[in-house]
Order: C-alpha cells, then sequence, then structure tokens
C-alpha cells in the first residue's frame, strides 16, 4: 500500500529550541494534516493544508505544502514542555473509492533532553 | 458537544471471546472509521463508513467486523479475538464535502488479547 515517510523517528527538545520535522512520499497528495498525540489520548488535529505550496500557522507551529505535493514539513518555534507527544502527518489520495480516506506517518516522538 | 466519543476505555479479553467498541459522533458527520494503533505502525486502518448504511473494508479489515447504526454511530466486533489484535482501537468522523479531509479523532480503546 501506499507508504508516508516520516522523520525523524523521535527527537529529543530542550526548551526554547526550535523542532522541524518532515513527511514525504512517492505519491502525489492533494492534502496534507499534521496531527499530535499525547500520551492516553487520541490524536488531535493541529493544521490543514489544502494547496501545493501553502504555509499555515497555527500559534508556534508552522506546516507547509511540499511544491511538489509529495511532502510537507512541520515546524515548532521556542519549544515548551507540553510540546513533548507524538506527532502524525497524514496525507489524503484522491481516487476511487478510497477519496477520503487518509494516510498516517509512523510518528515523530518528541521528548525532552534528559 | 463531546465530539467523538468511544467505549470502553479498556478491555482485556481472552482467546476466543468476542467484544464490541462502541464509537458515536455528535457532529453530523457523514463518514466514520475504525483504526489500530500499535508501537512503529502508525495508524492503520481497518474500516470505514462513508455514509449511513455502507461500510467499506481499509488495510487490515481480516477477523473484523462492523455496523454503522446510525448517522451517530459505529461500532467494530472482534467475533473471536486472538492476541494479534492486541492494540489500540480509535474511532475517527470527518464531514464530507471538497475540501473536508480532517478527521477528528476519539479518545481510543486499549484492548489486550491474551
Amino acid at each position: 500500500g501506499q507508504q508516508l515517510n516520516q522523520s525523524p523517528q523521535s527527537m529529543f527538545i530542550q526548551e526554547g529550541e526550535d523542532v522541524s520535522m518532515n513527511c514525504t512520499s512517492s505519491s502525489i497528495f492533494n492534502t496534507w494534516l499534521w496531527y499530535k498525540q499525547d500520551p492516553g489520548e487520541g490524536p488531535v488535529l493541529l493544521i490543514a493544508l489544502y494547496k501545493a505550496g501553502e504555509l499555515t500557522s497555527n500559534g508556534r507551529l508552522t506546516a507547509q505544502f511540499g511544491i511538489t505535493r509529495k511532502d510537507s514539513f512541520l515546524n515548532i518555534s521556542a519549544s515548551i514542555p507540553s510540546d513533548v507527544g507524538i506527532y502524525f502527518c497524514a496525507g489524503q489520495l484522491n481516487y476511487g473509492g478510497s477519496q477520503g480516506n487518509l494516510i498516517f506517518g509512523k510518528g515523530t516522538k518528541l521528548s525532552v533532553k534528559p | 458537544n463531546a465530539g467523538v466519543t468511544q467505549t470502553p476505555k479498556f478491555q482485556v479479553l481472552k482467546t476466543g471471546q468476542s467484544m464490541t467498541l462502541q464509537c458515536a459522533q455528535d457532529m453530523n458527520h457523514n463518514s466514520m472509521y475504525w483504526y489500530r494503533q500499535d508501537p512503529g505502525m502508525g495508524l492503520r486502518l481497518i474500516y470505514y463508513s462513508a455514509s449511513e448504511g455502507t461500510t467499506d473494508k481499509g488495510e487490515v479489515p481480516n477477523g473484523y467486523n462492523v455496523s454503522r447504526l446510525n448517522k451517530r454511530e459505529f461500532s467494530l466486533r472482534l467475533e473471536s479475538a486472538a492476541p494479534s489484535q492486541t492494540s489500540v482501537y480509535f474511532c475517527a468522523s470527518r464531514r464530507s464535502g471538497i475540501l473536508s479531509y480532517e478527521q477528528y479523532f476519539g479518545p481510543g480503546t486499549r484492548l489486550t488479547v491474551t
């Protein structure tokens, strides 16, 4: 099936640092979504992107829909302890019966630097 | 407005037992989804329902059945549980229409099969 490659798999943050993560695919996507999941909770939608090249912010979070439509990036500026969690990218392919269904990356786990 | 709710939150089953996971949404969304989440695997689609009265298989449907009881409710049934079905199960919903691929998730059901 279709796959999204999300990187890095994990990273450690120190309060105040900027964080970057990305998702890439060999397929073209019509939509990119970014979710955050806290331990023991369901994923929560952070940002939705619908146009190639689109740059969208939500507070300290900024996400971009890659111009090739095969990738997306999420940046977190001036990280704080509550940014810890797992971040998932999700892409939507528009074809046939799967229209509207999402494909998820395996997640980037953010932890606090010891 | 509770969003997406799931019951139970935790469940332990013995191999061969059956159970039904319940999901309801109060956002008047047309589409509903069941995912499983395993460590390192991200979210994988089990079944989905694009609208009331329709259901379709996702990526990993074997061993599961679903029922779209009405527009609000979408249940997932394990007829004969197996240890391989130990996972966290998430229900999600989405309103239909162009540029509305955002899915909203419930808090999850943590299932252990011994």
